[in-house]
């Protein structure tokens, strides 16, 4: 699976769009993004993913980019409680028997 | 909606004893689970995929003598970290993906302490 590169934290005030950058250049045309997070001592929960086309769902709304090397996490009216770790992940599989390989993430903060 | 369940929530043992952690998928049958380790400030590093009905794949670096998996049934995999030390300390995760499913669903988690 491809390498992505995120940013280490960000900083969001609450009720603005938090954007989450994601690089993945390496990406392969059978690679699929999945965005997932991680809030404190918690297990990871799924947020959204895509191949081609930007997808909208009621937790986020994902933007790829033409060329598929990147791709932008967005979280319209951010919380308090949207305060994670946010993971990026590249996979060839849409079928989830497939294991996640987690790369660093994006430690978001969300401040009043 | 699907839920995994990891018992328990938090463990505190002695150096030398082992500890069982259990994971459970609640309303679907998973053939596959992941099982996860992360330590404090760090990501998810993925141990071993457990099979039902067959032998867990270990990932590298991973002792499967240490970390032994038993994937008993379609419902329940276990972990069970043998002769436990401090080092061994740690946040165990698991995961079990509904097959067909486009996300993966994960356990609360397990924070093991060994003293």
């Amino acid at each position: 699976d491809a390498k992505t590169t995120q940013p280490p934290s960000m900083d969001c005030a609450e009720g603005r769009a938090a954007n989450l950058p994601c690089n993945h250049s390496t990406i392969s045309g059978n690679e699929y993004v999945y965005w997932y997070r991680q809030i404190h001592s918690q297990g990871p929960q799924y947020i959204i993913h895509g191949l081609k086309n930007n997808e909208t769902n009621e937790m986020a709304s994902l933007i790829i980019t033409e060329d598929r090397k990147s791709s932008t996490l967005i979280l319209p009216h951010a919380t308090l409680r949207d305060t994670a770790v946010y993971y990026c992940i590249v996979r060839v599989a849409t079928y989830n028997t497939d294991k996640l390989i987690f790369g660093t993430g994006t430690r978001l903060q969300v401040f009043p | 909606g699907a839920v995994v369940s990891q018992h328990p929530s938090w463990v505190i043992c002695k150096s030398g004893t082992s500890v069982k952690i259990e994971c459970r998928s609640l309303d679907f049958q998973a053939t596959t689970m992941f099982w996860y380790r992360q330590f404090p400030k760090q990501s998810l590093m993925l141990m071993a995929t457990s099979n039902e009905g067959s032998k867990a794949t270990y990932e590298q670096g991973v002792e499967k003598d240490k970390f032994l998996i038993n994937h008993a049934s379609l419902t329940l995999s276990t972990l069970t970290v043998t002769s436990a030390h401090p080092e061994d300390s740690s946040f165990y995760i698991c995961s079990a993906p509904r097959t067909g499913g486009v996300e993966a669903f994960f356990g609360q988690g397990t924070r093991l302490t060994v003293v």
